[in-house]
Protein backbone atom coordinates (compact mmCIF):
# COMPACT_ATOMS: atom_id res chain seq x y z
CA UNK A 1 0.00 0.00 0.00
CA UNK A 2 0.98 3.25 -1.25
CA UNK A 3 2.12 5.77 1.64
CA UNK A 4 3.03 9.26 1.99
CA UNK A 5 3.64 10.80 5.57
CA UNK A 6 4.85 14.60 6.25
CA UNK A 7 5.73 15.34 9.05
CA UNK A 8 7.91 18.81 10.10
CA UNK A 9 5.34 21.41 10.18
CA UNK A 10 4.42 23.63 12.85
CA UNK A 11 4.07 28.02 13.63
CA UNK A 12 7.29 29.95 13.24
CA UNK A 13 7.66 33.41 12.89
CA UNK A 14 7.96 35.48 9.63
CA UNK A 15 11.59 35.57 8.24
CA UNK A 16 12.03 31.98 9.95
CA UNK A 17 13.02 28.40 8.98
CA UNK A 18 11.32 25.02 8.63
CA UNK A 19 12.05 21.51 7.01
CA UNK A 20 9.60 19.39 5.82
CA UNK A 21 9.74 15.35 5.41
CA UNK A 22 7.65 13.32 4.12
CA UNK A 23 8.08 9.60 4.55
CA UNK A 24 7.57 7.25 1.60
CA UNK A 25 6.26 3.69 1.59
CA UNK A 26 4.70 0.73 -0.58
CA UNK A 27 6.47 1.33 -4.08
CA UNK A 28 10.07 1.90 -5.66
CA UNK A 29 10.57 5.72 -4.36
CA UNK A 30 13.11 6.23 -6.61
CA UNK A 31 11.28 5.59 -9.87
CA UNK A 32 8.99 8.66 -9.60
CA UNK A 33 9.06 12.65 -9.68
CA UNK A 34 7.48 13.81 -6.03
CA UNK A 35 6.17 17.30 -5.68
CA UNK A 36 4.42 19.31 -2.85
CA UNK A 37 1.40 21.37 -3.32
CA UNK A 38 0.22 23.47 -0.63
CA UNK A 39 -2.92 25.01 0.26
CA UNK A 40 -3.50 28.44 1.95
CA UNK A 41 -6.87 28.90 4.35
CA UNK A 42 -9.72 29.50 2.38
CA UNK A 43 -7.49 29.03 -1.17
CA UNK A 44 -6.80 26.75 -3.70
CA UNK A 45 -4.31 24.19 -4.26
CA UNK A 46 -0.81 25.52 -5.37
CA UNK A 47 1.75 23.49 -7.03
CA UNK A 48 5.10 24.58 -5.01
CA UNK A 49 7.61 22.34 -6.21
CA UNK A 50 8.81 18.94 -8.34
CA UNK A 51 12.09 16.62 -8.22
CA UNK A 52 12.47 13.68 -10.54
CA UNK A 53 13.19 10.52 -9.34
CA UNK A 54 16.82 10.81 -10.27
CA UNK A 55 17.39 14.74 -9.20
CA UNK A 56 17.79 15.49 -12.67
CA UNK A 57 15.24 18.21 -12.85
CA UNK A 58 13.76 20.44 -10.10
CA UNK A 59 11.26 22.75 -10.43
CA UNK A 60 10.03 25.73 -8.40
CA UNK A 61 7.09 27.52 -8.33
CA UNK A 62 7.78 31.75 -8.25
CA UNK A 63 6.55 32.32 -5.28
CA UNK A 64 9.06 30.29 -3.18
CA UNK A 65 11.58 30.65 -5.45
CA UNK A 66 14.98 31.59 -3.73
CA UNK A 67 13.52 30.99 -0.16
CA UNK A 68 12.19 27.00 -0.29
CA UNK A 69 14.19 24.32 -1.60
CA UNK A 70 13.19 20.50 -2.55
CA UNK A 71 15.35 17.46 -2.05
CA UNK A 72 15.09 14.05 -1.62
CA UNK A 73 17.54 10.83 -0.76
CA UNK A 74 16.27 7.93 -2.61
CA UNK A 75 18.36 5.51 -0.06
CA UNK A 76 16.05 6.81 3.18
CA UNK A 77 12.61 6.89 0.92
CA UNK A 78 12.21 10.33 1.94
CA UNK A 79 11.34 13.80 0.58
CA UNK A 80 12.36 17.23 2.07
CA UNK A 81 11.27 20.63 1.76
CA UNK A 82 13.41 23.47 3.28
CA UNK A 83 11.90 26.41 3.60
CA UNK A 84 13.42 29.64 4.70
CA UNK A 85 12.58 33.23 4.78
CA UNK A 86 9.09 32.28 5.39
CA UNK A 87 6.20 35.12 4.96
CA UNK A 88 2.59 35.24 6.59
CA UNK A 89 1.33 34.16 3.14
CA UNK A 90 3.33 30.57 3.29
CA UNK A 91 1.14 29.55 6.13
CA UNK A 92 -0.99 26.74 4.28
CA UNK A 93 -1.34 22.58 4.92
CA UNK A 94 1.41 20.83 2.74
CA UNK A 95 1.12 18.52 0.68
CA UNK A 96 3.20 15.74 -0.49
CA UNK A 97 2.35 13.69 -3.65
CA UNK A 98 3.46 11.21 -5.73
CA UNK A 99 3.26 11.71 -10.19
CA UNK A 100 3.12 8.94 -11.67
CA UNK A 101 4.54 9.67 -15.36
CA UNK A 102 1.63 10.92 -17.80
CA UNK A 103 -1.10 9.77 -15.18
CA UNK A 104 -1.15 12.80 -13.10
CA UNK A 105 -0.73 13.11 -8.88
CA UNK A 106 -2.07 9.83 -8.11
CA UNK A 107 -0.56 9.63 -4.05
CA UNK A 108 -1.25 12.19 -1.99
CA UNK A 109 0.04 12.33 2.04
CA UNK A 110 -2.66 13.75 4.63
CA UNK A 111 -0.61 16.94 4.65
CA UNK A 112 1.08 19.06 7.63
CA UNK A 113 0.20 22.47 8.29
CA UNK A 114 2.36 25.67 8.62
CA UNK A 115 2.13 28.58 10.02
CA UNK A 116 3.81 31.50 9.62
CA UNK A 117 2.56 34.15 12.29
CA UNK A 118 4.26 36.30 14.61
CA UNK B 1 -4.70 34.97 -10.28
CA UNK B 2 -4.48 31.75 -11.75
CA UNK B 3 -3.02 31.43 -15.55
CA UNK B 4 -5.31 28.62 -16.05
CA UNK B 5 -9.13 29.65 -15.29
CA UNK B 6 -12.38 27.56 -13.88
CA UNK B 7 -15.15 29.09 -12.74
CA UNK B 8 -15.22 29.31 -9.08
CA UNK B 9 -18.98 27.96 -8.42
CA UNK B 10 -21.16 25.11 -10.29
CA UNK B 11 -24.15 23.61 -9.19
CA UNK B 12 -26.63 20.92 -9.88
CA UNK B 13 -29.71 18.86 -8.86
CA UNK B 14 -29.10 14.85 -8.05
CA UNK B 15 -29.10 12.59 -11.24
CA UNK B 16 -28.48 16.06 -13.22
CA UNK B 17 -25.25 16.54 -15.58
CA UNK B 18 -22.99 19.25 -14.64
CA UNK B 19 -19.61 19.76 -16.40
CA UNK B 20 -16.72 22.26 -14.86
CA UNK B 21 -14.64 24.25 -17.29
CA UNK B 22 -10.80 24.76 -17.21
CA UNK B 23 -9.45 27.25 -19.77
CA UNK B 24 -5.61 27.81 -20.24
CA UNK B 25 -3.19 28.79 -23.55
CA UNK B 26 -1.05 27.25 -25.92
CA UNK B 27 2.23 26.66 -23.52
CA UNK B 28 -0.16 24.39 -21.07
CA UNK B 29 -3.27 22.98 -22.01
CA UNK B 30 -2.48 23.31 -25.61
CA UNK B 31 0.32 21.46 -25.68
CA UNK B 32 0.00 19.25 -22.39
CA UNK B 33 -2.18 16.62 -20.67
CA UNK B 34 -5.00 17.57 -18.25
CA UNK B 35 -5.57 16.34 -15.20
CA UNK B 36 -8.75 16.59 -12.26
CA UNK B 37 -8.83 16.55 -8.55
CA UNK B 38 -11.58 16.19 -6.11
CA UNK B 39 -11.41 17.84 -2.82
CA UNK B 40 -13.27 17.65 0.35
CA UNK B 41 -12.41 20.07 2.89
CA UNK B 42 -10.36 18.02 6.13
CA UNK B 43 -9.22 15.42 3.40
CA UNK B 44 -6.31 14.58 0.75
CA UNK B 45 -7.20 15.78 -3.10
CA UNK B 46 -8.18 12.76 -5.06
CA UNK B 47 -7.12 12.17 -8.87
CA UNK B 48 -10.41 11.75 -10.95
CA UNK B 49 -9.24 11.71 -14.61
CA UNK B 50 -5.41 12.29 -15.86
CA UNK B 51 -4.21 12.15 -19.91
CA UNK B 52 -6.96 14.59 -20.18
CA UNK B 53 -9.90 11.50 -20.34
CA UNK B 54 -8.31 8.50 -18.57
CA UNK B 55 -10.06 7.55 -15.18
CA UNK B 56 -7.96 5.42 -12.67
CA UNK B 57 -9.34 2.46 -11.06
CA UNK B 58 -12.05 2.81 -8.83
CA UNK B 59 -13.09 6.53 -10.31
CA UNK B 60 -16.82 5.67 -11.38
CA UNK B 61 -17.55 6.22 -15.07
CA UNK B 62 -19.84 9.12 -14.35
CA UNK B 63 -16.90 11.13 -14.25
CA UNK B 64 -15.50 12.00 -17.55
CA UNK B 65 -13.09 15.03 -19.17
CA UNK B 66 -12.19 16.05 -22.02
CA UNK B 67 -10.03 18.37 -23.77
CA UNK B 68 -10.52 20.74 -26.80
CA UNK B 69 -7.62 23.27 -28.32
CA UNK B 70 -6.38 25.52 -24.88
CA UNK B 71 -9.84 24.44 -22.86
CA UNK B 72 -10.62 20.89 -20.89
CA UNK B 73 -13.45 20.12 -19.19
CA UNK B 74 -14.50 17.74 -16.21
CA UNK B 75 -18.14 16.19 -16.70
CA UNK B 76 -20.46 14.82 -14.04
CA UNK B 77 -22.93 12.51 -15.02
CA UNK B 78 -25.62 11.11 -12.42
CA UNK B 79 -24.99 13.84 -9.84
CA UNK B 80 -25.14 12.39 -6.59
CA UNK B 81 -25.21 14.33 -2.69
CA UNK B 82 -21.60 13.09 -2.08
CA UNK B 83 -19.92 15.17 -5.20
CA UNK B 84 -20.33 17.65 -3.72
CA UNK B 85 -16.64 19.08 -3.06
CA UNK B 86 -14.01 21.38 -4.92
CA UNK B 87 -12.74 20.62 -8.20
CA UNK B 88 -9.52 21.55 -9.68
CA UNK B 89 -7.47 21.06 -13.18
CA UNK B 90 -3.98 20.90 -13.47
CA UNK B 91 -1.65 20.92 -16.35
CA UNK B 92 2.13 21.47 -16.76
CA UNK B 93 3.43 24.70 -18.94
CA UNK B 94 5.86 24.24 -20.68
CA UNK B 95 6.66 27.85 -21.05
CA UNK B 96 6.75 29.42 -17.43
CA UNK B 97 8.19 25.69 -16.62
CA UNK B 98 5.49 24.99 -13.40
CA UNK B 99 2.67 23.14 -12.95
CA UNK B 100 -0.54 25.01 -12.57
CA UNK B 101 -3.84 24.56 -11.12
CA UNK B 102 -7.29 26.15 -11.72
CA UNK B 103 -8.44 28.27 -9.01
CA UNK B 104 -11.02 25.55 -8.24
CA UNK B 105 -14.17 24.84 -8.58
CA UNK B 106 -16.65 24.59 -5.79
CA UNK B 107 -19.82 21.90 -6.98
CA UNK B 108 -22.80 22.28 -4.66
CA UNK B 109 -25.60 19.82 -4.80
CA UNK B 110 -28.78 21.27 -4.41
Amino acid sequence: EVQLVESGGGLVKPGGCLRLSCAASGFTFSSYTMNWVRQAPGKGLEWVSCISGNDYYIYHADSVKGRFTISRENAKNSLYLQMNSLRVEDTAVYYCVRESSGEGFDYWGQGTLVTVSS
Amino acid sequence: QSVVTQPPSASGTPGQRVTISCSGSRSNIGSKTVTWYQHLPGTAPKLLIYNNNQRPSGVPDRFSGSKSGTSASLAISGLQFEDEADYYCAVWDDSLKVRLFGGGTKLTVL
